[in-house]
């Protein structure tokens, strides 16, 4: 059973960098079936998507976050990242990584995609 | 990008049916799906693709799409079923939250 794990420091200053990592456990980073990608949730509010990065490299992120989002992989630690820089107090949040499934009865579409499993989330503070 | 317009809050008596909307101008080109999150916990995916429930979710989360909104729907709600829900989908290779529906069982 696949399992993700998300690591990295709980505070962070303003005008700093945020750096997580998720760990996957249970299986490949590689698969062929899934994607992967963050969302975050600041305190007593909705979910925010981030961004995904998919197995072809290809990157796509949040308008808003865009030009401060770096989401990468490292399938020799079978990990994934991300970089969000020049943060603000409004970026903290719980962050969660997860993975994107795209098959269902034996078709892999993207139209298909979904985010069927999450890491247990790490909250990030940003304050000086 | 589009929005998708959740109500804030439903109430439901045990054993009732809940129902949670989920409308979006462009909904009917796209595949939605609904997550629950209980407090303190991570989000969950009861329902994909408009109406596919994953292994281990019970039968009495069921999903529909008509028009523009796409509704989860709870059959015999039971007071485990409380959370926050909210409904996805994706506009090209960015994904849209709903803004989260939270489930009072009374």
């Amino acid at each position: 059973q696949m399992q993700l794990q998300e690591s990295g420091p709980g505070l962070v200053k303003p005008s700093e960098t945020l750096s997580l990592t998720c760990t996957v456990s249970g299986g490949s980073i590689s698969s062929s079936g899934y994607y992967w990608g963050w969302i975050r949730q600041p305190p007593g509010k909705g979910l925010e998507w981030i961004g995904t990065i998919y197995y072809s490299g290809s990157t796509y992120y949040n308008p808003s976050l865009k030009s401060r989002v770096t989401i990468s992989v490292d399938t020799s630690k079978n990990q994934f990242s991300l970089r969000l820089t020049s943060v603000t107090a409004a970026d903290t949040a719980m962050f969660y990584c997860v993975r994107v499934g795209f098959c269902s009865g034996g078709s892999c579409y993207d139209t298909l995609r979904y985010f069927d499993l999450w890491g247990r989330g790490t909250l990030v503070t940003v304050s000086s | 990008s589009f929005e998708l317009t959740q109500p804030p809050s439903v109430s439901v008596s045990p054993g009732q049916t809940a129902s949670i909307t989920c409308s979006g101008d462009k909904l009917g080109n796209q595949y939605v799906s609904w997550y629950q999150q209980k407090p303190g916990h991570s989000p969950v995916v009861v329902i994909y693709q408009d109406n596919q429930r994953p292994s281990g979710i019970p039968e009495r989360f069921s999903g529909s799409f008509s028009g523009n909104t796409a509704t989860l729907t709870i059959s015999g709600t039971q007071a485990v079923d409380e959370a926050d829900y909210y409904c996805q989908a994706w506009d090209s290779y960015t994904a849209i939250f709903g803004g989260g529906t939270k489930l009072t069982v009374l």
